[in-house]
């Protein structure tokens, strides 16, 4: 079965620093899309990035980017200037099959920011 | 613009009762999902539709579970009957269906079955 390791389960950073949260993944495809999701103690599933596996140039949306090594399978996300806002859940997700709209997700990391 | 809605948001039941979980998705977006969220086995595919059809249902856990799109705009979960080893967090998604769509999840249902 296709499966998506988070290898952290829980990770703590300093506030304005820096953290990268690790996810390995496998499948059989060339063409697919890699996903983050953060889960806040409200509970509610919110997109953070996506990486198109065909792109080489790794994505970015404000103060989070991605480290995409697609030899590897390797998908982390790096926070930048990370803020007490960003403590919650963060789940990696791939496609259940390569080119299938069905996600499967890691177990997750918990971050914890400190003042 | 609304996002997916759940109902209830909680729902606390005892064993052998019926549960039924309501998903209304985002406007315009054709495929559907069902995961269930628990500390041991973390989000689980149960289910998913596209246009109204089920198109994967492997991940239900047992009979006792099924799930029903009548429409394009509601969805609904059953459990029947439930069990203790039920409760978990219910979230239904929504997505338009292509290889790049996200995932828009609702808050999810939280069910106890005590």
């Amino acid at each position: 079965a296709q499966t998506v390791t988070q290898s952290q389960p829980e990770m703590s950073v300093q506030e304005a620093e820096t953290v990268t949260l690790s996810c390995t993944y496998d499948t059989s495809e060339s063409d697919y899309y890699l996903f983050w999701y953060k889960q806040p103690p409200s509970r509610q599933m919110i997109l953070v990035i996506r990486q198109e596996a065909y792109k080489q140039q790794n994505a970015t949306e404000n103060r989070f980017s991605v480290n995409f090594q697609k030899a590897a399978k390797s998908f982390s996300l790096k926070i930048s200037d990370s803020q007490l806002g960003d403590a919650a859940m963060y789940f990696c997700a791939s496609p259940l099959q390569g080119g299938s709209e069905k996600l499967v997700f890691g177990k997750g990391t918990k971050l914890t920011v400190n003042p | 613009d609304a996002g997916v809605i759940q109902s209830p948001r909680h729902e606390v039941t005892e064993m052998g009762q019926e549960v039924t979980l309501r998903c209304k998705p985002i406007s315009g977006h054709n495929s559907l999902f069902w995961y269930r969220q628990t500390m041991m086995r973390g989000l689980e595919l149960l289910i998913y539709f596209n246009n109204n059809v089920p198109i994967d249902d492997s991940g239900m856990p047992e009979d006792r579970f099924s799930a029903k799109m009548p429409n394009a705009s509601f969805s609904t979960l059953k459990i029947q009957p439930s069990e203790p080893r039920d409760s978990a967090v219910y979230f239904c998604a929504s997505s338009f269906g292509q290889l790049n769509s996200p995932l828009h999840f609702g808050n999810g249902t939280r069910l106890t079955v005590t």
